[in-house]
């Protein structure tokens, strides 16, 4: 079965801390994606990943394919980085194909 | 950068009647466009896959008969929830994947509410 588990489901910051959500998926992929989803719902991709670590302003992804885990971290956290923050994978020799979602984490930064 | 515009938002209507989800993408040809459903505090779901001039793929579960997907043409696919009931309530949210700048990518439309009464 595909899984992808997120943790923490919900994480408090105050401004400027860092912060760290993870991601596991128990089969093999071909592209992790990290996604941010807005109150209202829309949903901007912010990373895919397939190996190694990406960096995007104060947004760092990394991934490690022995281990089947992903990491997002953000630096200097800010209270509009609040938001919901998905992992979704992708399987079948695709990168950008069907897509299974974590449950999100819901990240809160208060000022 | 690329955008995937979807229309209605929001959108309220009464049992039995019939509503219509676009999406558009505004600056790049969507090869594959997406489905998703998302009940609250739930994972989104995929629904069905669609690639350009033909028919859609649907995931176990989901009716292709109640659900009519149409992706005519590269820069539009369309969701048609038939005879609503309640329980089709949801957050339906679409994505697009095409060719931007040389790049594969994949981008979202901002989803569309659904309530049924």
């Amino acid at each position: 079965k595909n899984e992808v588990e997120q943790s923490p489901q919900n994480l408090t910051a105050q401004e400027g801390e860092f912060i760290t959500i993870n991601c596991s998926y128990s089969v093999g992929i071909s592209a992790l994606h990290w996604l941010q989803q807005h109150p209202g719902g829309g949903i901007v991709s912010l990373f895919m990943l397939s190996s190694g670590k990406k960096k995007h302003g104060r947004l760092i992804a990394t991934i490690n394919i022995q281990e089947k885990h992903s990491s997002l971290h953000i630096t200097a956290s800010h209270p509009r980085d609040s938001a919901v923050y998905i992992c979704a994978v992708s399987f079948g020799g695709t990168s950008y194909g069907k897509l299974t979602f974590g449950q999100g984490t819901i990240l809160t930064v208060h000022p | 950068g690329a955008v995937v515009s979807q229309h209605p938002s929001r959108v309220i209507c009464k049992s039995g009647t019939s509503v219509k989800i676009e999406c558009r993408s505004l600056d790049f040809q969507a090869t594959t466009m997406f489905w998703y459903r998302q009940f609250p505090k739930q994972s989104l779901m995929l629904m069905a896959t669609s690639n350009e001039g033909s028919k859609a793929t649907y995931e176990q579960g989901v009716e292709k008969d109640k659900f009519l997907i149409n992706h005519a043409s590269l820069t539009l696919s369309t969701l048609t929830v038939t005879s609503a009931h309640p329980e089709d309530s949801s957050f339906y949210i679409c994505s697009a994947r095409g060719q931007h700048r040389g790049n594969e990518k994949l981008f979202f439309g901002s989803g569309t509410q659904l309530s049924v009464l």
